[in-house]
């Protein structure tokens, strides 16, 4: 079975500039979660959606970071004017029941 | 604020010996405690879950869960070199709710 997918891999960019993350869960996993892990910290969850709804986005930077699952499957997270606080790992977890499957994340650096 | 606190932040423990991390939350609402291991630069990977008072084994790993004081611990016994990693708590208010809230992790190095 393949695991949760991400790319890209790595994104380097200059204060002010927009990124997009991808991601591709678990086939069969109707929730999928955005987390924002800081180096050496916690993963934090920003959005998760069920099928293409968003549950709880209470924690996600609505003025500068969106999300969206428009077929229930794959996602895109984006962040339009990027912050060097946004430095970090970005991991899109999947899941069907209570286990969550971690992709291998995206390691962001804002200069 | 933190509503999961681990401790300690990071431990040494000699190859074969006994780590033991700990993990409380200050939310009453949760019910449900969950073991992620991160090795370094790669994805959580989930160890164990545990809901019930008690205690749950397996092999070499061993999670305890006091419900009435919302505290759990994580005890390795023969401690390995790939052991070594980042261990996250998790908890969440039922099974299924899907909202993992992540304590910042314990930083285990075993030491050959």
């Amino acid at each position: 079975e393949a695991g949760v997918t991400q790319s890209p891999r790595y994104a380097v960019l200059q204060e002010g500039q927009a990124v997009s993350f991808w991601c591709d869960p678990i086939s069969g996993h109707d929730t999928l979660y955005w987390y924002q892990q800081p180096r050496d910290q916690g993963p934090q969850l920003l959005v998760y959606f069920r099928d293409e709804a968003v549950i709880d986005n209470s924690q996600l930077p609505s003025d500068r970071f969106s999300a969206v699952r428009p077929k229930g499957t794959n996602s895109t997270l984006k962040i339009q004017s990027a912050k060097q606080g946004d430095t970090a790992t970005y991991l899109c977890a999947s899941s069907y029941g209570a286990e969550q499957f971690f992709g291998p994340g995206t390691r962001l650096t804002v200069l | 604020q933190q509503k999961v606190q681990q401790s300690p932040e990071s431990l040494i423990v000699p190859e074969g010996g006994m780590a033991s991390l700990n993990c409380t939350s200050s939310d009453r609402n949760v019910d449900y405690f969950w073991w992620y291991r991160q090795h370094s630069g790669k994805s959580p990977k989930m160890l164990m879950s545990i809901f019930s008072n008690g205690e749950k084994e397996e092999g070499r790993f061993t999670v305890h869960l006091n419900k009435a004081s919302l505290h759990t611990s994580l005890h390795i016994r023969d401690s390995q070199p790939s052991d070594s990693a980042l261990y996250l708590c998790a908890a969440s208010l039922n099974y299924n709710q899907g909202k993992l809230i992540f304590g910042q992790g314990t930083k285990l190095s075993i030491k050959p």
